[in-house]
């Protein structure tokens, strides 16, 4: 089965709430981690990313936390906007060396619904 | 978008006609990757390159074979397409190393019929 996965297939907020997509992952290898965003007909856009010797990483109202004792990755979206609506899902790197992103594995995402 | 240009956007192709998709990036980086994105199952790695003519398979490679003759370009052949390659399909690309981040294309959504 998929090594990364999401708990919510959708979650449905207010317009203005915070937002959070949960993120599970099973390899204690993994030690890189990405969320994308992908809006209806586009392709994922990167979002932000988190090495393993690191809990949390903030960017522009997205934050994320990793929590390595339950191998579990959260993105939180502040203040959520009509425009954050689409599905989000995270990835893991879980090869052991250096090299590209081929080591990459993506969840299946969530879908978030920003309500008026 | 990262400067990454997927062509066709669009296709509808008949079993068992050969199909081949083009993925053109300007950012000159080394890796380039092609996805393919289907219902339950995410994103799922088909092939990758490395470097020109370097290339190896990723997790859905069987009824796929690329080339890369150039480092801005990234191709994906279908020799015989199948109903079970219908799919939206992703290039990206990325600058290589142990943390680094994959940018993605449109994406070109294949139906084969």
């Amino acid at each position: 089965g998929e090594s990364v996965g999401l708990h919510l297939p959708t979650l449905s907020v207010q317009e203005g709430d915070n937002s959070i997509i949960n993120c599970a992952y099973s390899n204690s290898a993994s030690d890189y981690f990405i969320w994308y965003k992908q809006e209806s007909g586009k392709g994922p856009q990167f979002i932000i990313d988190i090495r393993s010797n690191m809990d949390k990483r903030q960017g522009q109202r997205v934050t994320v936390l990793l929590n390595k004792t339950v191998k579990h990755l959260s993105l939180q979206i502040a203040a959520t906007q009509p425009g954050d609506s689409a599905v989000y899902f995270c990835a893991e790197n879980m090869r052991g060396s250096g090299g590209g992103a081929d080591g990459l594995t993506f969840g299946k995402g969530t879908h978030l619904i920003i309500q008026p | 978008d990262a400067g990454i240009t997927q062509s066709p956007r669009h296709k509808v192709t008949e079993t068992g006609t050969p199909v081949t998709l083009r993925c053109h990036q300007t950012e000159n980086h080394r890796y380039m990757y092609w996805y393919r994105q289907d219902p339950g199952h995410g994103l799922r790695l088909i092939h990758y390159s490395y470097g020109v003519k370097d290339t190896d398979k990723g997790e859905v490679s069987d009824g796929y074979s690329v080339s890369r003759s150039k480092t801005e370009d990234f191709l994906l052949t279908l020799e015989s397409a199948t109903s079970s390659q219908t799919s939206v399909y992703f290039c990206a690309i990325s600058g290589g190393g142990r943390y680094t981040e994959a940018f993605f294309g449109q994406g070109t959504r294949l139906t084969v019929v």
